[in-house]
């Protein structure tokens, strides 16, 4: 099973600056490591991505690196927006006592304020 | 998107009433989940289901009960509603339990037990 620990759990930083949520994770084993955004009010969707594979991935502001050694993921964003303010998470997967399967957690997330 | 469907969008409901929220999606995923988010606080995992013979509990499944009618369907009940059960309610559909998933959910549903 996986244990994330996601840091910090508030983050305010000033528009045009960069901002990194990192999350750190517990099992080896781990290949998959995703980030979601929920902004105020809306649902939580998927913004990047990333497999144990490669250690980089970007999509235009957002980026996702990891360092499989440390066991940590983290979520860039540069030149951040107001819209950028959202919480974000890194869910983790729990296992069931009959190792049925893993159960999907999210955790509290970090709450970014991009300040205009 | 309207994959996942949470029904209703909002309910006000009193304590010690019986209420269910529905769920249903169109992306043919077997599991399915139920979350409560609080204001300020994270999601927080009440029950999930990987397919429609299976059930399990979450973090927090007291006070809840669920039902997977079929594959498309997953109902969140709560028996006899109570103040704290006050928040926003998601449901989720992944394709496979495996994190290497994406998670797809409806829109939420705000319910307030006065």
């Amino acid at each position: 099973g996986e244990n994330v620990e996601q840091h910090p759990s508030t983050l305010s930083v000033q528009e045009g600056d960069s901002a990194v949520i990192k999350c750190t994770y517990s099992d080896s084993a781990s290949n998959y490591f995703p980030w979601y955004k929920q902004e105020l009010g809306k649902r939580p969707q998927l913004i990047i991505d990333i497999r144990s594979n490669v250690g980089e991935k970007k999509d235009q502001r957002i980026a996702v690196t990891l360092n499989k050694t440390a066991k940590h993921f983290s979520l860039h964003i540069t030149e951040t927006q107001p819209e950028d303010s959202a919480v974000y998470f890194c869910p983790g997967a729990y296992p069931q006592e009959n190792n049925a399967g893993n159960m999907l957690t999210f955790g509290g997330g970090t709450r970014l304020m991009v300040k205009p | 998107d309207a994959d996942v469907t949470q029904t209703p969008r909002n309910r006000i409901t009193k304590t010690g009433k019986r209420i269910m929220l529905e769920c249903s999606q169109t992306k043919g995923h077997d599991r399915m989940y139920w979350y409560r988010q609080d204001p300020g606080l994270g999601l927080r995992l009440i029950y999930y289901s990987f397919d429609v013979k299976d059930i399990n509990k979450g973090e927090i499944s007291d006070g809840y009960s669920v039902s997977r009618q079929a594959q498309a369907k997953f109902s969140l009940s709560l028996e006899s509603a109570i103040p704290n059960q006050t928040a926003l309610y998601f449901c989720a559909t992944s394709d496979g339990g495996h994190p290497g998933t994406e998670a797809f959910f409806g829109q939420g549903t705000r319910l307030t037990v006065v």
